[in-house]
């Protein structure tokens, strides 16, 4: 099986943009949630999703959003960027086996906000 | 809530001889753990989880970790690390049958560096 892929890889945008960020699962998972890495705040949880609902957030301000298609594919946006919101974001997917929570996660999309 | 603790940030080994990264973890609640790890400008890979059943669980890669319920502990063990273990690696835990199940909450990652 392909494993999760996220796009872009590499992103630079200035403060005030606003980005979009893509990720696939792996195939038949319906959950995916995403993360933001950064090297003062490590590995942080912003949001879950399945079919199609935000099932859990984290303690991020509204200006980080997500959502999720029919497919399963997601995608998370930032508006009105600031320069802490450069980081690695993560996306994972999970089976939704009530006996497994096994995230697996993608390459991640690195952010730089100038 | 959660928390979890790697009391090492840094780990210097070198190449052959055995290491141990320590994760601890504070739950009121029966929780699932794991250790992830990765290496540079990559995302995090699965290295083993602890579900239930033997509190010892192994990788395919010759590491090993052990589930400790009393001490609260799920240290990564590997008896001879080679030069391509360096990475760093992450604990985790999750609360399973929870609205927030596939919530994972992360210790602070250890930096293992093999050196020849």
């Amino acid at each position: 099986k392909a494993g999760v892929t996220q796009t872009p890889r590499y992103l630079i945008k200035t403060r005030g943009q606003q980005v979009t960020l893509s990720c696939s699962p792996i195939s038949g998972h319906r959950s995916v949630s995403w993360y933001q890495q950064t090297p003062g705040q490590g590995l942080q949880f912003l949001f879950e999703y399945f079919s199609e609902t935000q099932r859990n957030k984290g303690n991020f301000p509204g200006r980080f959003s997500g959502r999720q298609f029919s497919n399963s594919r997601s995608e998370m946006n930032v508006s009105t960027l600031e320069l802490g919101d450069s980081a690695l974001y993560l996306c994972a997917s999970s089976p939704t086996s009530s006996t497994s929570n096994t995230q697996y996660f993608g390459p991640g999309t690195r952010l730089t906000v100038l | 809530a959660q928390s979890v603790t790697q009391l090492d940030s840094q780990v210097p080994v070198f190449e052959e001889a055995p290491v141990e990264l320590r994760c601890n973890y504070s739950s009121s609640v029966s929780v699932y753990l794991f250790w992830y790890v990765q290496y540079p400008n990559q995302g995090l890979q699965l290295l083993l989880k602890y579900l239930s059943g033997s509190t010892l669980v192994e990788s395919i890669n010759g590491f090993e970790a052990e589930f400790n319920k009393s001490q609260t502990s799920f240290h990564l063990r590997k008896p001879s690390v080679h030069i391509s273990d360096t990475a760093e690696y992450f604990c985790a835990v999750s609360v399973p049958h929870s609205g927030s199940a596939r919530q994972l909450t992360f210790g602070s990652g250890t930096q293992l560096t093999v050196l020849p």
